[in-house]
């Protein structure tokens, strides 16, 4: 079955830090893999994705992830953290079929509280 | 363009009462995906629709139900409410059904069932 894990459930940064929130997964076939944000109270927001490609993806707000097969990992990064980026940090990946193939919906992570301090 | 809207934002209801949340997906989107998000058991799939079809459902009671429109816009009930049900229910749409569309959510529904 398809599955994500976070290992962390909250990583404190400061400001100006580079940050890492953690992903694993684990699937049968091709992985599409999605990070999230979300904000209090708020929907969850799309941060970027892995299809196929270079394993290294960049996506909103300054966020990058590297894909790694071998270790079956893709780990949420930013250079150089900001206050305003503390939230819930969510990895997903796409289940699959009864026939095998990729289907529509999404399987989370537990989530990540990331933290980042003045 | 407009957002994913969901409505209402907010809902207080009684256990055994039945509740319909309506989702509106993004202009031009075909498919439209709910999810259940509790603090014990996180964020869970409940249905997925494209087309007025229901392509895909999670592992919910039948007391769990949903529709989709001609025009995308999805509706989920759920019936005989339970503490359980307290949620924030949470839709997306995708533009198609492809395993490779990205979902983007709407703001949810907070759900408290008392």
């Amino acid at each position: 079955a398809q599955s994500v894990a976070q290992p962390e459930d909250q990583v404190n940064v400061a400001e100006g830090n580079p940050l890492t929130v953690k992903c694993t997964y684990s699937v049968s076939g091709n992985p599409y893999l999605f990070w999230y944000v979300q904000y209090p109270n708020r929907g969850l927001q799309f941060l970027l994705k892995y299809i196929t490609g270079d394993n290294l993806v960049k996506g909103s707000y300054g966020f990058e992830a590297e894909f790694n097969k071998s270790q079956t990992s893709f780990h949420l990064k930013k250079p150089s953290a900001l206050v305003s980026d503390s939230a819930l940090y969510f990895c997903a990946v796409r289940d699959i079929g009864s026939y095998g193939g990729s289907q529509g919906n999404l399987i989370f992570g537990k989530g990540t509280k990331l933290s980042v301090k003045p | 363009k407009a957002g994913v809207t969901q409505t209402p934002r907010y809902l207080i209801k009684t256990r055994g009462q039945q509740v319909t949340l309506s989702c509106s997906p993004i202009s031009g989107h075909r498919s439209v995906s709910w999810y259940q998000q509790t603090p014990g058991q996180g964020l869970q799939f409940l249905f997925e629709y494209f087309s007025e079809t229901q392509r895909n459902k999670g592992n919910f009671p039948g007391r769990f139900s949903g529709r989709q429109f001609s025009n995308s816009r999805s509706e989920m009930n759920v019936s005989t409410l339970e503490l359980g049900d307290s949620a924030l229910y949470l839709c997306a749409s995708s533009l198609r059904d492809g395993s490779q569309e990205t979902q983007y959510f709407g703001p949810g529904t907070r759900l408290l069932v008392l």
